[in-house]
């Protein structure tokens, strides 16, 4: 089956730094890729739609200078969380979907990266 | 905006049958997913409804009902590994995003 990789798994930084988290299509190509964040307990909430070679969309409350999603080919997508807060403290899943021409359905998740921010 | 609508928890005994409702309101509705998710993890995909009626595979059953905006996960014959969250998402709009309800908190006892 289709496999989509996160990088990294788990990340631990100070608050004010920033993080970068990828999310790897390994055997597909992936038009669409979205984000993801959960708190503890919590089900997951989208955060934005990542479309390749075009501006993500963003949900709202999100805000879109704090979280930067760079969706720079058909199998990489990246969300770059800017000077990160405790409360970003999260567990952040991506998913992909692959091109147009399969079941419109499918969508492939990623295996999370755990973000601490001290 | 959407509405997606879950137990919180639920509680059931091995080798016993449970049913987890979802309502849902949306614009735009595509499809109805449900998946599985232990702490810790991912989701994993367990099935997909876009036409009314009831989706079998083996033992989770998923039904669908768009003019309700109601769906259910069956799992029959559960074993003490079901114990997760189950989650149900709707996809929708043009970009076919998916937005997950709160999740359902599933426990087995002996």
């Amino acid at each position: 089956g289709a496999v989509v990789s996160q990088h990294p798994s788990r990340v631990i930084c100070k608050s004010g730094t920033s993080v970068k988290i990828e999310c790897r299509s390994l055997d597909f190509q992936a038009t669409t890729m979205f984000w993801y964040r959960q708190f503890p307990k919590q089900s997951l909430m989208l955060m934005a739609t990542s479309n390749e070679g075009s501006k993500a969309t963003y949900e709202q409350g999100v805000e879109k200078d704090k979280f930067l999603i760079n969706h720079a080919s058909l199998t990489l997508s990246t969300l770059t969380v800017t000077s990160a807060h405790p409360e970003d403290s999260s567990f952040y899943i991506c998913s992909a979907r692959p091109q147009p021409g399969t079941e419109i359905h499918e969508q492939y998740f990623g295996p999370g990266t755990r973000l601490t921010v001290t | 905006g959407q509405n997606i609508d879950q137990p919180t928890e639920m509680t059931a005994t091995e080798g016993a049958i449970v049913q987890i409702n979802c309502t849902y309101q949306t614009s735009g509705f595509n499809g109805l997913f449900w998946y599985q998710q232990h702490a810790g993890e991912a989701p994993t995909f367990l099935s997909y409804n876009v036409l009314d009626g009831l989706e079998e595979k083996g033992r989770f059953s998923s039904f669908l009902s768009r003019s309700k905006g109601y769906s259910y996960l069956l799992l029959k014959e559960l074993q003490m590994k079901d114990s997760a969250s189950y989650l149900c998402a709707v996809q929708s709009g043009g970009y076919q995003k998916v937005t997950f309800g709160t999740g359902t908190k599933l426990q087995v006892i002996p």
